[in-house]
């Protein structure tokens, strides 16, 4: 079965402090990983994917596959990253599976 | 170009009916995905459509249809409501294609079955 963790529901950093949102998933195939970010009173959207390899608002994520992971980080938090954050995967595009989300909060 | 749009915002329901509602994709978009979240949960994956035809289902129960129209507006349908259907229900749209592809999600509708 496909599952996607994230162990944190809240998670508090100092703004400049460096911040790791962590995500594990369990599938047996080759997945696709994202990162989806909700801000205050907005919509959920993309933030990152893996097979884009991008850096978006200063957020890497790299994929673990030894590990099965795909943790989310930045060097330098900002005040404005303060939001709610969702991992997913998709196998074949046609079904995703999100995890329950973690809340970050940047504390000026 | 438009975003996704859902309607209704919110609506209140009673156990057993059934319940409608509907997403209009964002424009040239062909796939609609549809999600349940509940308070405190992340995205419940409920099923795609794609050229009008059920592309792909999570865990959910035959009494959770949907339509997808040629316009690419799409329904959600829940049959014989019970009050664990209370939740935030979001569609979203995406190209096809690229299991890489960015789905852009709508406001949600919230639904309440008392």
């Amino acid at each position: 079965a496909q599952r996607v963790t994230q162990p944190e529901k809240l998670l508090s950093v100092f703004k400049g402090a460096p911040v790791e949102l962590k995500c594990n998933y369990s599938y047996s195939g080759s997945p696709e990983l994202f990162w989806y970010v909700q801000y205050s009173r907005q919509r959920l959207q993309l933030l990152l994917r893996h097979i884009s390899r991008e850096s978006i608002k200063g957020f890497t994520a790299d994929l673990n596959k030894g590990e099965t992971s795909f943790h989310l980080k930045k060097p330098f938090a900002q005040e404005e990253d303060s939001a709610m954050y969702y991992c997913a995967l998709t196998n074949t595009g046609n079904q995703f599976y999100f995890g329950t989300g973690t809340s970050l909060t940047v504390i000026p | 170009e438009t975003g996704v749009t859902q309607s209704p915002t919110h609506l209140i329901k009673t156990r057993g009916q059934q319940v409608t509602l509907r997403c209009s994709s964002q424009s040239g978009h062909n796939t609609v995905s549809w999600y349940q979240q509940a308070l405190g949960q992340g995205p419940q994956f409920i099923f795609q459509y794609y050229r009008e035809e059920e592309n792909g289902r999570g865990n959910f129960p035959p009494r959770f249809s949907g339509l997808q129209f040629p316009n690419y507006s799409s329904e959600l349908n829940v049959n014989a409501l019970e009050l664990d259907d209370s939740a935030l229900y979001l569609c979203a749209s995406s190209l096809i294609g690229d299991r890489g592809s960015e789905q852009y999600f709508g406001p949600g509708t919230r639904l309440t079955v008392t």
